[in-house]
């Protein structure tokens, strides 16, 4: 199983600044790999997939790189609406797996 | 519009069953793989189990395999989740997701509200 590791589990900053999310694999899963943003009572959302392709309606402010075990979301410039759960997801091997979340908070 | 809505939770005890509902519309169900997802309080979100278009092939978490079956009716747009033999650690809010395109690609958008799943004695 590969594992997906999520770091910070919470990152604290302000509206306009930039938010760097880290999602390292145990092993590679290529570009095999998406975000999610989930807020309190709403279901997740698909932000970005393969790597870096915006889902769509996803503003340009969200982007994603990365290859092989390390990966990074980021947020250019946070809007209110972007504090909330983040989560990394691979889809290179069975069983697919999620990131244990980064929690981006004011 | 595309609607996933997500039905069938509820409190139940250990060893007990219960049986979750997706009902699907705005899209052409049979042509989307389908799956469910469950949030819990201390491990997050964890994929549970994923269905083809057709519903000859499905795939499961470990944790889950002989206890759960995943099955469609795509003659009524409807994904199903049989969850027997429940446990504590099954505790969850359970989401249906359909794949993004319908080219196969295990990320899932959109996805169900969820429906909540408390197995406790």
């Amino acid at each position: 199983e590969i594992v997906l590791t999520q770091s910070p589990a919470t990152l604290s900053l302000s509206p306009g600044e930039r938010a760097t999310l880290s999602c390292r694999a145990s092993a590679s899963v290529d570009i095999y790999l998406a975000w999610y943003q989930q807020k309190p009572g709403q279901a997740p959302r698909l932000l970005i997939y393969d790597t870096s392709y915006r889902a769509t309606g996803i503003p340009a402010r969200f982007s994603g790189s990365g290859s092989g075990t390390d990966f990074t979301l980021t947020i250019s410039s946070l809007e209110p609406e972007d504090f909330a759960l983040y989560y990394c997801q691979q889809r290179r091997n069975w069983p697919l797996t999620f990131g244990g979340g980064t929690k981006v908070e004011i | 519009e595309v609607q996933l809505l997500d039905s069938g939770g509820g409190l139940v005890q250990p060893g007990g069953s219960l049986r979750l509902s997706c009902a699907a519309s705005g899209f052409t169900f049979n042509n989307y793989v389908m799956t469910w997802v469950r949030r819990t309080p201390g491990k997050g979100l964890e994929w549970v189990s994923t269905i083809s278009g057709s519903g000859d092939k499905t795939y499961y978490v470990d944790s889950v395999k002989g206890r759960f079956t995943i099955s469609r009716d795509n003659s009524e747009n409807t994904l199903f989740l049989q969850m027997n033999s429940l446990r504590v650690e099954d505790t969850a809010i359970y989401y249906c997701a359909r794949d993004r395109t319908t080219v196969t690609s295990y990320w899932f958008d959109p996805w169900g509200q969820g429906t909540l799943v408390t197995v406790s004695s």
